[in-house]
């Protein structure tokens, strides 16, 4: 089974730009979370996507947000970009268990955006 | 709310040598537990996690137990080998469902 995808593997945009990061998961796996981290914060939970809806949000500002289509692709978007949103962005995903409407707890996660704001 | 706390790196050892690195949380219930290990320009890989208390998770040598009583997961290994050189972090994913990270600790191994 091929791993989780991330797309692009390196970013370079300027102050104020937007950014759209991309995450395919592994097949058949329907939850897709997004992480930050940062040297200085570590790793931070964005947010959580299951059949297109999202089902957990960390705190960050409303300029991140994401979204999730049918085929449990993911994108998660940064709008007028911060010098301190520079950062490896992770996607993860995971299985879902339909029955009791939770989530797997192991997540398999992809290599990473880097994504650098001048 | 839910936090880990492990210990502060950089840790650096010489090859065979026993390795330790702390873990305790907090959380309300019963979390699982994690460790993962990110590996230079990569994402993150689970190394070993464990769902209940006393569980003993285990994968290429490391070891960690889950236990209540002192909320840790202290991550163990016998004999280090140069390759074991990363950062590891410990986690948790509790009653809100999303992976809680401690802070990472790098890991250095001398040939």
């Amino acid at each position: 089974k091929a791993g989780v995808t991330q797309t692009p593997r390196y970013l370079i945009k300027t102050r104020g730009q937007q950014v759209t990061l991309s995450c395919s998961p592994i097949s058949g796996h329907r939850s897709v979370s997004w992480y930050q981290q940062t040297p200085g914060q570590g790793l931070q939970f964005l947010f959580e996507y299951f059949s297109e809806t999202q089902r957990n949000k960390g705190n960050f500002p409303g300029r991140f947000s994401g979204r999730q289509f049918s085929n449990s692709r993911s994108e998660m978007n940064v709008s007028t970009l911060e010098l301190g949103d520079s950062a490896l962005y992770l996607c993860a995903s995971s299985l879902y268990h339909e029955t009791s409407g939770r989530r797997y707890n192991e997540q398999f996660f992809g290599p990473g955006t880097r994504l650098t704001v001048l | 709310g839910d936090s880990v706390t492990q210990m502060e790196g950089p840790v650096t050892l010489s090859e065979e040598a026993f390795l330790t690195i702390n873990c305790t949380y907090t959380a309300t219930g019963y979390p699982s537990l994690f460790w993962y290990v990110q590996y230079p320009g990569e994402g993150l890989q689970l190394l070993l996690k464990a769902t209940k208390a006393d569980d003993k998770g285990s994968n290429k040598g490391f070891e960690a137990t889950y236990r209540k009583e002192t909320t840790s997961f202290h991550l163990e290994k016998g004999s280090v080998q140069v390759s074991d050189s990363a950062v590891y972090f410990c986690a948790l994913s509790g009653s809100a469902s999303k992976i809680i990270f401690g802070s990472g600790t790098r890991l250095s191994i001398r040939p």
